[in-house]
């Protein structure tokens, strides 16, 4: 089983601060990469999906990039709020379905208000 | 809509006790899975199912069987629980192709 990676492990900003997170992953049979964010006592809740090399996500004030040649994804997050205060998740899906999904470890973000 | 629905929330086991914890979801997702969350480590595969009367491993199958009979249920089942399958359990489903997982609340597991 080959890692993903996540820096840094967890994070502590100033409400308004923006902020990144950046995931690694192997680039071999790769068929796309997930973000979830998970709260406290809460389940994982998907972000993005993101396939192609090159692509950009955004939903709100969060975004996302992804490089599939070098195996990294950036999570961009503008203007910290405290109810962003979660752990962000990264998956790599590999297979001919991706149907093999490798998570990495998490960051887990702390925004003071 | 209930989505990905998992039972029991928690349960405690003797080793050696067997037990099988219940995934179900009512969104028509082919696709299902069991992953376990470990202090300081992701969530790990389990077992997965592309569809009805299929199933593959994960990265940790062991001590662990599934089946899948329908589209909904995807039952994770321990024969002999063991202390080190203590852990929390999390289900997940999803339509095919590149669709996100919806989650289950999670089943916390103790096995003393």
């Amino acid at each position: 089983i080959l890692n993903v990676e996540q820096s840094p492990q967890s994070l502590h900003v100033q409400e308004g601060d923006s902020t990144n997170f950046t995931c690694s992953f192997p680039s071999s049979n790769f068929y796309a990469l997930h973000w979830y964010r998970w709260e406290t006592a809460k389940s994982p809740e998907a972000l993005f999906v993101m396939t192609l090399n090159g692509d950009e996500k955004k939903k709100g004030r969060i975004s996302a990039t992804l490089n599939t040649k070098e195996g990294y994804s950036y999570l961009y997050i503008k203007g910290s709020q405290p109810e962003d205060s979660a752990t962000y998740l990264c998956a790599s899906a590999s297979g001919n379905y991706g149907q093999n999904f490798v998570f990495g470890p998490g960051t887990r973000l702390s925004v003071l208000p | 809509n209930a989505g990905v629905t998992q039972t029991p929330k928690f349960q405690v086991l003797k080793t050696g006790q067997s037990m099988t914890l219940q995934c179900a979801q009512d969104m028509n997702h082919e696709y299902m899975s069991w992953y376990r969350q470990d202090p300081g480590m992701g969530l790990r595969l389990i077992h997965y199912s592309v569809g009805a009367g299929i199933t593959d491993q994960g990265e940790v199958p062991n001590g662990y069987n599934v089946s899948r009979s329908t589209t909904e249920d995807f039952p994770l089942r321990l024969l002999s629980a063991a202390p080190s399958q203590t852990s929390v359990y999390f289900c997940a489903s999803r339509e095919q192709g590149n669709s996100p997982l919806h989650f289950g609340n999670g089943t916390r597991l103790t096995v003393t």
